[in-house]
């Protein structure tokens, strides 16, 4: 069955450390999404890719960075910048346009930082 | 801009029907419908359209009032499986393929 993978499911790091987060998708869509959720929130766009060696800030990029070298895979690092990096991390998948297509979400991954 | 959605929560018994809403500031080419569990992944609900196409959910129905930017999920003889929070998701023309999500509607379903 086609899906989008997030690993690991729980990330536990020290502060000062960069960590990355892995997102891997067999849909064949074009487009992909990082997405941070606080408890408590709605979900809020950290960056996102609509073509392979191309991706856009979204609206909380500051302390992330991302590559999307495959179709397939659009990891994401937190870097030491982030100043609260303790969060649920969501990759999301679509196709091209998301005018009638809908997002496709992965399981998440819950980052711990101390 | 997010998208204000209303109200932030909502306690239903079991059969009873709801309804939420999703407000927009801007000119909006369709609203998207997800529904998360605690702990889980958001899953898609449905996608209204500008110009009056929905795609989705069969037992949901939801209406996308393109004069005010508003949209509105029906949600009737609910069930206990329903419980979850509601988000909205907005596509809007100006801002590429992204989607940007309200803050949410928690609904709680009792026996």
């Amino acid at each position: 069955d086609g899906g989008i993978t997030q690993s690991p499911k729980y990330l536990f790091r020290k502060e000062g450390q960069n960590v990355t987060l892995s997102c891997e998708q067999n849909l064949n869509h074009d487009a992909m999404y990082w997405y941070r959720q606080d408890p408590g929130q709605g979900l809020r766009l950290i960056y996102y890719s609509q073509i392979v060696n191309d991706f856009q800030k979204g609206d909380i990029a500051e302390g992330y960075s991302v590559s999307r070298e495959k179709k397939e895979s659009f990891p994401l690092t937190v870097t030491s910048a982030q100043k609260n990096p303790t969060a649920f991390y969501l990759c999301a998948s679509s196709r091209q346009t998301l005018y009638n297509s809908p997002l496709h979400f992965g399981n998440g991954t819950r980052l711990t930082v101390t | 801009q997010q998208p204000v959605q209303s109200p932030q929560a909502v306690i239903l018994r079991e059969g009873e029907d709801a309804v939420i809403n999703c407000s927009s500031s801007k000119a909006l080419y369709s609203v998207h419908w997800y529904r998360q569990k605690h702990g889980e992944a958001p899953v898609f609900l449905m996608i209204l359209l500008k110009g009056g196409e929905q795609k989705g959910h069969e037992k949901i129905s939801a209406s996308f009032n393109e004069k005010k930017q508003q949209s509105s999920l029906y949600l009737t003889a609910s069930q206990l499986s329903y419980s979850g929070t509601y988000f909205c998701g907005t596509h809007v023309a100006t801002s590429g393929s992204r989607l940007t999500f309200g803050e949410g509607t928690q609904l709680t379903v009792n026996p």
